[in-house]
Parts: C-alpha cells; structure tokens; sequence
C-alpha cells in the first residue's frame, strides 16, 4: 500500500499569498494529522481529523489557517493570506484507531517557504 | 510543563557501539503509548518503535530497545551497533488516554545523532 502522499514536496510563494497544501492518507486509516515542523517551535500539532471530522483544531495558529477533509482519502490545509512565519516543513500524518498502539505515518512533507 | 523532554540536543556514537537517547514524559493518565521517530536528512518520519503503559516487557525491534522504566517516566531508546546510516534526528512521543481524542502525538524537540567512524 502506498503511504501518506503529500503535495506539493516544495513550495514558494509571495507573501499574502493563498497556499494550499495537500494530503492523502493511508488507505483505510480513519484519524490525519496536520503538523508544522520549525527550528523554533519543533512539530506542532495544528489539527487532526477522525473518520473526516475535525476533532482538534487548537493547533491552528491563527484564522489564517484552515484545514478541510472531504472525505476519507483527500485533506487541504489552506494558508490565507501567507506570511513569512509561516515559513516550515509541514507534514501530514495518518494512523487506524484499531490498532493498539495506533502510530502515525507521515508524509514527506512540504516544504513551504514565504517570501 | 513539557509532556515529553529530551534533554540531549546532540549525541556523538561511534560505529558499532551502543548508544541511548534519553526520553522523559509528564502525564497525569494511567493509559498511554510512547513512541520513538527518526529523521533523518532528507525529512521524513520514520516510526520506531512503541511502548504501551501497560506493557511489562521493553519493546524491541530490531537493533532498537526501549529501556522503559514507569516509575521514573523515561523511555529511552536504545541503539545497538550503531551504524552510519542511523545518523538522524530522533524524536520520542506520547499518545495520552484510551478515548478517541487520544490518537494525537505530543512530540520531544529531538536529539540529534551523529555516528562516526
């Protein structure tokens, strides 16, 4: 089975903006994750979903960010309008609840940076 | 309070040695799962291995240990005949609780290791 996909792997964008990054999970998990990986601030948790409903969005910086999941293979985190500290890897991550330990696999990553 | 410290920001091991990356969590529940992730250069995640509360026994996988000691709340990893490619970031973290908000990872701010020759 192939793992969690994310794109873009890379991403530039002017300062104010509209990013869109994407996700899609492992088949068959029913919880994604969205987590902001900086030197500052390590990863973060900023939202995560369970059977596509958000459970947890305390992450989430600001109202700048928004995160939907319209169903259960395909995720967006949204930055709008961008600034550059949102500049960091941000990953997404997807686990089953019926496993007993329940770890997260990640994505790759994308790597946004905001000039 | 940190959930989960990690308080070696960088290790240095020297190829075949045994090294162990130092992992201590706060948690005021009875069930939870502690977790060790590794990144190496080119970014990605890679899961480890896991420990659960309620396991009496140190997980293993592999080269990879958990020395999990719940009295004192630490679970180190630790690394048997290190090699070069095990240069990486390690991140240790903890799943809190058994209901469903309780699939989230709280994670440490790393350790850095370095294997030489």
């Amino acid at each position: 089975d192939a793992g969690v996909i994310q794109s873009p792997r890379h991403e530039v964008t002017e300062m104010g903006q509209e990013v869109t990054l994407r996700c899609k999970p492992i088949s068959g998990h029913d919880y994604l994750f969205w987590y902001r990986q900086t030197m500052m601030r390590g990863l973060e948790l900023l939202i995560y979903f369970n059977n596509n409903v958000p459970i947890d969005d305390s992450g989430m910086p600001e109202d700048r960010f928004s995160a939907k999941m319209p169903n259960a293979s395909f995720s967006t985190l949204k930055i709008q309008p961008s600034e550059p500290r949102d500049s960091a890897v941000y990953f997404c991550a997807s686990s089953r609840r019926d496993r007993a330990r329940r770890e997260a696999f990640f994505g790759q990553g994308t790597r946004l940076t905001v000039v | 309070a940190q959930k989960i410290t990690q308080t070696q920001p960088g290790m240095f091991v020297q190829e075949k040695e045994a090294v162990t990356l130092d992992c201590t969590y706060d948690t005021s529940d009875q069930s939870y799962g502690l977790f060790w992730y590794k990144q190496p250069s080119s970014g990605e995640m890679i899961f480890l291995i896991y420990q659960g509360s309620y396991d009496e026994q140190n997980a293993t996988e592999g080269r990879y240990s958990l020395n999990f000691q719940k009295a004192r709340k630490s679970a180190n990893l630790v690394i048997s005949a290190s090699q070069l490619g095990d240069s990486a970031m390690y991140f240790c973290a903890m799943r809190e609780g058994t209901t469903g908000t309780a699939s989230k990872l709280t994670f440490g701010t790393g350790t850095r290791l370095q294997v030489t020759l």
